[in-house]
């Protein structure tokens, strides 16, 4: 069973535009990453945040994470085309040496 | 650095055939993982190796093994292709198993007729 749930499925947005991502887990965590995957490419790491953390930013992405209410949330500001891809959440167990789940992920388009 | 690099790009087989999928990283990293990736399932672990010398089992290895070669290289052998295992694969490796970052390879596209 999938550690994490991405809402919503798909999302389409114009450009200039903030696109919102979420994702919600079932057990408590370690950390909580967010990768990027472009069609017909690999994953690309994104962002990590960890249990003890609440908010953190890495240039137009601001991430969340709300352990009481077992989510996360990926907040992508003034968007781009070349932002068009799929966005994945990754949790684990929350135990030592457990393994990365991978959500269904979100897939955003951005029409210019 | 050329990452997480991964052979062959695309491949198709004929039901019955075996192949084995190549993977190498030059970032010295331990840990290496083979992830299948289906349409609107996500990626689901085939089998990952925590350190140079060992393998274990991930959500999916039926019809898989996999080989830690030395600590760069990680193969995915398919002793008997079903079109069940027609998929994108993706190779993965990170610093240490667990929950750290995990850098991919581009991937395999594999049909299986």
């Amino acid at each position: 069973s999938q550690q994490g749930e991405e809402d919503p499925q798909a999302l389409s947005i114009q450009e200039g535009e903030n696109a919102t991502m979420n994702c919600s887990y079932k057990t408590s965590i370690n950390n909580l990453q967010w990768y990027r995957q472009n069609s017909g490419r690999g994953l690309v790491h994104l962002i990590l945040i960890r249990s003890n953390e609440r908010e953190k930013h890495s240039g137009r992405l601001r991430v969340t994470l709300d352990t009481s209410k077992k989510s996360s949330s990926l907040l992508i500001t003034a968007s781009r085309a070349a932002d068009t891809a799929s966005y994945f959440c990754a949790t684990d167990a929350g135990t030592s040496g457990s393994r990365l789940t991978f959500g269904e992920g979100t897939q955003l388009t951005v029409n210019p | 650095n050329a990452g997480v690099t991964q052979t062959p790009k695309f491949q198709v087989l004929k039901t019955g055939q075996s192949m084995t999928l190549q993977c190498a990283q030059d970032m010295n990293h331990n840990s290496m993982y083979w992830y299948r990736q289906d349409p609107g399932m996500g990626l689901r672990l085939i089998y990952y190796s925590a350190s140079e010398g060992t393998t274990d089992k991930g959500e999916v290895p039926n019809g898989y093994n996999v080989s830690r070669l030395n600590k760069r290289e990680f193969s995915l052998r398919l002793e008997s292709a079903a079109p069940s295992q027609t998929s994108v694969y993706f190779c993965a490796s990170s610093v240490r198993h667990g929950p750290d970052t995990q850098y991919f390879g581009p991937g395999t596209r594999l049909t299986v007729l």
